[in-house]
């Protein structure tokens, strides 16, 4: 799998959009990319994930640079409740390949 | 729609002592089920994957074991706890088709006293 790299912490305003970036600069033609996020003392929760085209639901935009070298995760108007460690996981869409964990990106919204 | 459950929620145990975390899911059938621990400030590290009844992958020794008595049943075991093993302890199932998202339980916080 590939390794991803993120900064540790972040900081974002209430209200304004919050841009979580991802370097998975080894990444692999069949490997997507993966971003949960885990709220204090829960377990993770799925965002969204992609392969080659930028993704949006609900929760969250992804957009995947061409290269697919890296990525950005999107939450367009950031809440206090979106305070979170966010994953960014580089993985073949495939049950038999695990899921490996960094560190994450620590997301704090600030009033 | 699929749901997974784990407890208990927290756990504190004296050293020595067994363990057993339980771990079961609903909605869905032949779920691939994993036990993940997570040191405080870390991210999740894999312990054991089965992908059926009986199927047990270990990704590291340690003190602890695993076991899928059911299709929709994994439990995590020790028969005698270590302080080292302290930790958040979190159960997750990724569908057997192809795989899209995890799914995770709330998690068990063990204290190893």
């Amino acid at each position: 799998d590939a390794k991803t790299t993120q900064p540790p912490s972040m900081d974002c305003a209430e209200g304004r959009a919050a841009n979580l970036p991802c370097n998975h600069s080894t990444i692999s033609g069949n490997e997507y990319v993966y971003w949960y996020r885990q709220i204090h003392s829960q377990g993770p929760q799925y965002i969204i994930h992609g392969l080659k085209n930028n993704e949006t639901n609900e929760m969250a935009s992804l957009i995947i640079t061409e290269d697919r070298k890296s990525s950005t995760l999107i939450l367009p108007h950031a809440t206090l409740r979106d305070t979170a460690v966010y994953y960014c996981i580089a993985r073949p869409g495939d049950s038999n390949y695990q899921l490996i964990w960094g560190a994450g990106t620590k997301l704090i919204i600030k009033p | 729609s699929q749901t997974i459950h784990q407890w208990p929620a927290t756990l504190v145990q004296p050293v020595g002592s067994p363990l057993s975390l339980e771990c079961t899911v609903e909605g869905t059938s032949n779920p691939n089920l994993y036990w993940y621990r997570q040191a405080a400030g870390r991210g999740l590290q894999l312990l054991f994957y089965s992908v059926g009844i009986g199927q047990i992958s270990s990704e590291v020794p340690q003190n602890l074991s695993a076991s899928r008595p059911q299709d929709r049943q994994f439990i995590l075991s020790s028969k005698k706890l270590l302080l080292s093993d302290s930790g958040f302890y979190l159960c997750a199932w990724i569908s057997g088709a192809q795989a899209v998202e995890a799914f995770f339980g709330q998690g068990t916080r063990l204290t190893v006293v």
